[in-house]
């Protein structure tokens, strides 16, 4: 049973913005939102995470609504180093749980 | 500071051999994982392990033994390899975000 839906794949030209959406419809008070890259055949890596505040580093913004059910990673700025698999996790914080991936939103950058 | 380390980065088997994957990591974390990827698909987790001394199955077990050998090891054991366990093997560790290795590229024949 996924906790996570997202778009199979998003195309986003590159210097534009690019808005990858996240439904987490019933995430459970003491559930984080993860958001991790993988780009080509590397291991994935760790972008950003919320509880219910957006959040910014520099890499991405975590948008996450006011009633946690669905959020939106932000990359600012695409560039083509940003084509990758991106995949949407709900976990507890310290959360020593079965950590699973879904199949995530192949994002393409467009030259 | 490695990170998370995994050994060996390539493998080819022989139908039927045995091999062991290692992994460690030098972040303290409790938790560790062990997924595999097929080509063109997501990750899946075989095993994890919450803390020293404990092991779960994930989604994909079968055929797989492991060892959370200290808290810096967590090795994945493939007894009796089959051609249907190609794949590439991804270890991770947490604490709260997870970190994950290279990876090991096996190929059985």
């Amino acid at each position: 049973d996924a906790k996570t839906t997202q778009p199979t794949s998003m195309d986003c030209a590159e210097g534009r913005a690019a808005n990858l959406p996240c439904n987490h419809s019933t995430i459970s008070g003491n559930e984080y939102v993860y958001w991790y890259r993988q780009i080509h055949s590397q291991g994935p890596q760790y972008i950003i995470h919320g509880l219910k505040n957006n959040e910014t580093n520099e890499m991405a913004s975590l948008i996450i609504t006011e009633d946690r059910k669905s959020s939106t990673l932000i990359l600012p700025h695409a560039t083509l180093r940003d084509t990758a698999v991106y995949y949407c996790i709900v976990n507890p914080d310290f959360g020593n749980e079965k950590l699973t991936f879904g199949t995530g939103t192949r994002l393409t950058i467009i030259p | 500071n490695a990170g998370v380390t995994q050994t060996p980065k390539f493998q080819v088997l022989k139908t039927g051999q045995s091999m062991t994957l290692q992994c460690a990591q030098d972040m303290n974390h409790n938790s560790m994982y062990w997924y595999r990827q097929d080509p063109g698909m997501g990750l899946r987790l075989i095993y994890y392990s919450a803390s020293e001394g404990t092991t779960d199955k994930g989604e994909v077990p079968n055929g797989y033994n492991v060892s959370r050998l200290n808290k810096r090891e967590f090795s994945l054991r493939l007894e009796s390899a089959a051609p249907s366990q190609t794949s590439v093997y991804f270890c991770a560790s947490s604490r709260r975000e997870a970190f994950f290795g290279q990876g090991t590229r096996l190929t059985v024949v």
